[in-house]
């Protein structure tokens, strides 16, 4: 079956650093997504990574390792306004989205 | 900046009726999408709809769903015979090329 893991909540602190990884397991792979989904709102785009390496956009960058099938996004100088849900998604052999539970990200003053 | 929009916002039904779930992808984006999320769920692939066809479809778009294209702008989603289970956010999204971008959702409430 497909599967992809992240934690389900971590907690962090205004200005700060954290690393929100991913794993994977899929029928094919065409990419790896990271989406912020703040409550009731849709998911919105925060990067895109297809080859192996680090992917920098401003204060946040995404790692991808597809031989360990591994992922991460970093967050930088954390904002109140980055408390939400992360969610990692991988679009398979078919191109279909195949998403995560998502991570509840909690930033404490 | 163009954006996918989505009508209604909440849409309120009875079990067993139908509901048509509206949207207006980004004008010159070619693939078009329907995803649900039921509440405190992980975001789950309905369908996606490339060239007047659709090019993928999940275990729960089952024959209880369909979409179309009606004309150059709107993408809807039918759902038949509404049931209990169907209560979820209804996201619509399109993309050119890998960067899907959501509309707001539909919420739908089946009582």
């Amino acid at each position: 079956g497909q599967n992809i893991d992240q934690p389900t909540e971590m907690t962090a602190t205004e200005g700060a650093i954290v690393q929100i990884n991913c794993t994977y397991q899929t029928s094919g792979f065409n990419g790896l997504f990271w989406y912020q989904q703040h409550a009731g709102e849709a998911p919105t785009f925060l990067s895109y990574n297809v080859l192996d390496g680090l992917e920098e956009k401003g204060r946040f960058s995404s790692f991808l390792s597809r031989s360990k099938g591994y992922s991460y996004l970093l967050l930088k100088e954390l904002q109140m306004k980055d408390s939400a849900s992360y969610l990692c998604a991988v679009r398979d052999s078919n191109y279909q989205l195949i998403w995560g539970a998502g991570t509840k990200l909690i930033i404490k003053p | 900046e163009p954006e996918v929009t989505q009508t209604p916002s909440h849409q309120v039904t009875q079990m067993g009726q139908e509901v048509i779930l509206r949207c207006v992808p980004i004008s010159n984006h070619l693939y078009f999408y329907w995803y649900r999320q039921i509440l405190g769920q992980k975001v789950e692939f309905l369908v996606s709809f490339y060239n007047n066809e659709i090019s993928e479809k999940s275990e729960i778009f089952d024959d209880q769903f369909s979409v179309e294209r009606p004309d150059g702008s709107n993408f809807t989603l039918k759902i038949r015979s509404t049931k209990l289970e169907d209560s979820a956010m209804y996201f619509c999204a399109s993309n050119l090329v890998y960067e899907q971008y959501f509309g707001p959702g539909t919420r739908l409430t089946v009582t």
